[in-house]
């Protein structure tokens, strides 16, 4: 089965751009779905598809996607805007099957 | 407006068996794939497993192969999720969540969530 990769852990300054990473195999064939998720909540959907947020999203999250590599990046980061991220696509070997990444701590410092 | 509400929170023995509802509104229910999350304490999110409303086929990781089983109720729009021989490792809050679109790779993701469900497997 797939594998999908994140750094465990990025800091960025209020105010400043991060962008997360996730890569994997299955990345070359489909896209990557982003989640954010605060303590003790449900995950919420961020960046859908090539670059699509659902509604209610700020526009500072976009996504992108390069060979084998999904990035989420947030220009302009907010305080409200730590939280673990994980990215999530179909599985490359049956496209049946879905994995998350091993997901991205950011802190807002 | 669309809502996923689970079931309540649940203790059992190691070896026996849980099953989680997640009861759908606001839409639909045959027209949308139903996931299910898996998320261990202080641990990252673990896919499930799949089903379709629709005509109930499902799909599972293959790490639950065998120990899974979802289920539908179309009367009721409500989806099933039980989980066999439970060990302690099984601890964990589970997630249902709605695939927005399963047949558009560009419309994918899981765009709404239940609750969660803790489920403590504990002797």
């Amino acid at each position: 089965s797939s594998e999908l990769t994140q750094d465990p852990a990025v800091s960025v300054a209020l105010g400043q751009t991060v962008r997360i990473t996730c890569q994997g195999d299955s990345l070359r064939n489909y896209y990557a779905s982003w989640y954010q998720q605060k303590p003790g909540q449900a995950p919420v959907n961020v960046i859908y598809g090539k670059n699509n947020r659902p509604s209610g999203i700020p526009d500072r999250f976009s996504g992108s996607s390069s060979g084998s590599t999904a990035s989420l990046t947030i220009t302009g980061a907010q305080a409200e805007d730590e939280a673990d991220y994980y990215c999530n696509s179909r599985d490359s070997s049956n496209n049946h099957l879905e994995v998350f990444g091993t997901g991205t701590k950011v802190t807002v410092l | 407006q669309v809502q996923l509400v689970q079931s309540g929170a649940e203790v059992k023995k190691p070896g026996a068996s849980v099953k989680v509802s997640c009861r759908a509104s606001g839409y639909t229910f045959t027209s949308y794939y139903l996931h299910w999350v898996r998320q261990a304490p202080g641990q990252g999110l673990e896919w499930m497993g799949i089903i379709y409303p629709g005509g109930g086929s499902t799909s599972y990781a293959q790490k639950f192969q065998g120990r899974v089983t979802m289920t539908r109720d179309t009367s009721t729009s409500t989806v099933y999720m039980e989980l066999s021989s439970l060990r302690s490792e099984d601890t964990a809050v589970f997630y249902c969540a709605r695939e927005r679109n399963r047949y558009s790779i560009e419309q994918g993701g899981m765009d709404y969530w239940g609750q969660g469900t803790l489920v403590t497997v504990s002797s």
